[in-house]
């Protein structure tokens, strides 16, 4: 059964700090990584996804990072923002393909 | 707007109703699915189809039941609420091997 795993759980950093984000899977075998944002009492903003034949994908200030190998994705934040608080989940899906499974996510707050 | 649309947004009823929560894409993807976010805010599968046929149906209560009519429409209906069933529930879509775009969330809240 898959697991995912998300660290830290919480994290606060003045505006400017470039920041890592760390997920990690105990299913090497899967088809994509998928990084999610969600602002409190909204839905889900999908930010990135990298399919299983790539190692990264850059979007903007994101830039995320998979190595199935050892199980583990990275997501890494430019220059942040106070805009950049949210929650962020990363999710991979199952053998199927289809259902995601999704870590804790870690609660992001960027201080002005 | 191309999106994934739930009806609606906040639902507050009484326990032992029975209720329904709408989804409705206009993306063209094939597969749609429900997830349960609890108030630990964990994102959890319930339900997936795909082209109209149920391919997933996690351990849910089978007080849950999805009814979905077209590729584009994915309905919860809930019978016999109970306190525990207070939730956001979201709804999603997409297509094979791709990533999932997510509805803006149900707040149920069962008293």
């Amino acid at each position: 059964k898959q697991e995912v795993t998300q660290i830290p759980a919480a994290l606060s950093v003045p505006e400017g700090e470039n920041l890592v984000l760390n997920c990690s899977f105990t299913d090497s075998a899967i088809y994509n990584l998928q990084w999610f944002r969600q602002d409190p009492g909204k839905g889900l903003t999908s930010l990135l996804l990298i399919q299983s034949s790539q190692r990264e994908q850059t979007s903007g200030r994101l830039n995320a990072s998979l190595d199935k190998s050892s199980g583990r994705s990275t997501l890494y934040i430019a220059a942040s923002q106070p805009g950049d608080s949210a929650t962020y989940l990363c999710a991979v899906p199952g053998a199927s393909g289809s259902r995601l499974t999704f870590g804790e996510g870690t609660q992001l707050t960027v201080n002005p | 707007d191309t999106a994934v649309s739930q009806t609606p947004k906040y639902l507050v009823t009484q326990m032992g109703n029975d209720k329904s929560i709408k989804c409705e894409q206009n993306l063209g993807h094939d597969t749609m699915y429900w997830y349960k976010q609890d108030s630990k805010k964990f994102l959890k599968i319930m339900f997936s189809y795909n082209n109209k046929e149920l391919i997933i149906n996690e351990t849910v209560p089978n007080r849950f039941s999805p009814k979905s009519p077209d590729k584009a429409h994915l309905n919860l209906h809930i019978n016999s609420l109970e306190l525990g069933d207070s939730a956001v529930y979201f709804c999603a879509s997409s297509l094979p091997g791709q990533g999932q775009f997510f509805g803006p969330g149900t707040r149920l809240t069962v008293l």
